[in-house]
């Protein structure tokens, strides 16, 4: 059974944090990808991964990083926790498209709450 | 830049009627491909269909079916015989190639008994 898994499924931080988030698939995939998902704006693309070390700016990568140092492992960085980044954040993985595979899967969600 | 625009924030459907969702999208290209995903309460991304650009034939799996009109840009979602278990936040989304999925903001469907 295919599995992307995020660290924490609802998270409290303090305005100015540095907050991890962490997803990690075990399917091997090339692609991982960080969602902002906010009601009424549907799912907004932050950041992305094509390969290790790789990472490409999504829509709205303003106060995010990210790192890909393994395959299997893509972390979304907060540096400074402001309370506009109160938001559902979902990761998502998926195999190159030269594989012929499109479908992506995600993990359940962090809800991170910042005050 | 792509984009895909659903219109309906929220529908609702009796218990074992039908549901039409609706999805539009804006694309230069003639090869991609179009999903509709359903997030449950669980908060689960769950694919439900997919359609290939290129081939005419609206996709079918069970009680859900596409119409898919290419020139129109235009991919609704006919979800048959409803059930409780289909209520849900359903997103149509784009992909080209090997660039990330383009989401719509999302469908709430709520299913009446």
């Amino acid at each position: 059974d295919v599995k992307v898994t995020q660290s924490s499924r609802y998270l409290v931080k303090r305005t100015g944090e540095k907050v991890f988030l962490e997803c990690v698939q075990d399917m091997d995939h090339e692609n991982m990808f960080w969602y902002r998902q906010d009601p009424g704006l549907g799912l907004r693309l932050i950041y992305f991964s094509y390969d290790v070390k790789m990472k490409e700016k999504g829509d709205i990568p303003e106060g995010y990083s990210v790192s890909r140092e393994k395959k299997e492992r893509f972390s979304l960085i907060l540096e400074s926790a402001s309370t506009n980044q109160t938001s559902m954040y979902l990761c998502a993985s998926r195999p190159t498209s030269l594989s012929g595979n499109t479908e992506a899967f995600f993990g359940q969600g962090t809800r991170l709450t910042v005050v | 830049a792509q984009t895909v625009t659903q219109s309906q924030p929220e529908m609702s459907v009796q218990e074992a009627e039908t549901v039409t969702l609706s999805c539009t999208y804006d694309t230069s290209e003639s090869d991609y491909y179009l999903f509709w995903y359903k997030q449950p309460p669980s908060r689960q991304m769950i694919l439900v269909i997919r359609q290939e650009a290129y081939k005419q034939q609206n996709a079918t799996e069970n009680r859900f079916s596409v119409n898919f009109q290419k020139a129109a840009k235009s991919f609704s979602l006919k979800i048959s015989d409803s059930q409780l278990g289909d209520a849900a936040m359903y997103f149509c989304a784009y992909l080209r190639g090997n660039t990330p999925l383009v989401f719509g903001k999302g469908t709430r469907l709520s299913v009446i008994a």
